[in-house]
């Protein structure tokens, strides 16, 4: 039974559309986070909700809006996708401040071309 | 300047050999800190956890913060091929804030 899982897996897409991951976690954690991965292995927090609430929101794009329909899930939508944005994004879920550590869900590879 | 800087790498060691992996970071803040293993095409999963300065120790791996050196360090005792990853150091000062990775030291153990 997995803890944090991401659909899809991998999401190969042409530049100017618009895509969608979802994450659902299953542990009763209540706060979750976006994390992009570059080519370089760099973690780099996009954002991050607790119990349904936005409460970390790095310098993003516009073109990127999560959306938190309950504390189990935590969905991102990427409009307008550019070449800039292919890389690995990991979804993670902590019980709450997350100082004793993320449980990270497996990652979407995206590919913009 | 980086608020966590990691060597990354890569590194390659002989079948049970001792390995030591190394963050610096500069916020003096920093509190928690800890490490996890990333296998490839896998998310990273958490390895080690550990609260200000110590050490801490679990099977193979032992975990050491020094707070006024800024230093943290992951050793592997007797080191296998399925250690092969790469390491991500991360640490956060608590509360309600994010934690900062480092950019992941990539292991290679040869047989």
């Amino acid at each position: 039974d997995t803890a944090v899982s991401q659909t899809p897996k991998y999401l190969v897409t042409q530049m100017g559309n618009d895509k969608s991951i979802k994450c659902e976690q299953n542990l009763g954690h209540d706060t979750m986070y976006w994390y992009k991965q570059d080519s370089k292995k760099f973690l780099k927090i996009m954002f991050s909700y607790n119990n349904k609430e936005l409460i970390i929101n790095e310098t993003v794009p516009n073109r990127f809006s999560p959306k938190s329909p309950d504390k189990a899930h935590l969905n991102l939508h990427i409009n307008s996708l550019e070449l800039g944005d292919s890389a690995v994004y990991f979804c993670a879920s902590s019980s709450g401040t997350g100082n004793y550590g993320y449980t990270f869900g497996s990652g979407t590879r995206l590919t913009v071309v | 300047q980086k608020e966590v800087e990691q060597d990354p790498g890569p590194l390659s060691v002989p079948e049970g050999a001792i390995v030591s992996l190394n963050c610096t970071y500069s916020n003096s803040a920093f509190q928690y800190f800890m490490w996890y293993r990333q296998y490839s095409r896998k998310g990273p999963e958490l390895l080690m956890y550990t609260y200000s300065s110590g050490n801490k120790e679990d099977g193979r791996f032992t975990a050491q913060v020094d707070k006024s050196s800024k230093y943290i360090s992951l050793f592997i005792r007797d080191s296998q091929p399925s250690d092969s990853a790469t390491y991500l150091c991360a640490m956060g000062p608590g509360g309600a804030n994010n934690l900062f990775f480092g950019t992941g030291t990539r292991l290679t153990v040869i047989p």
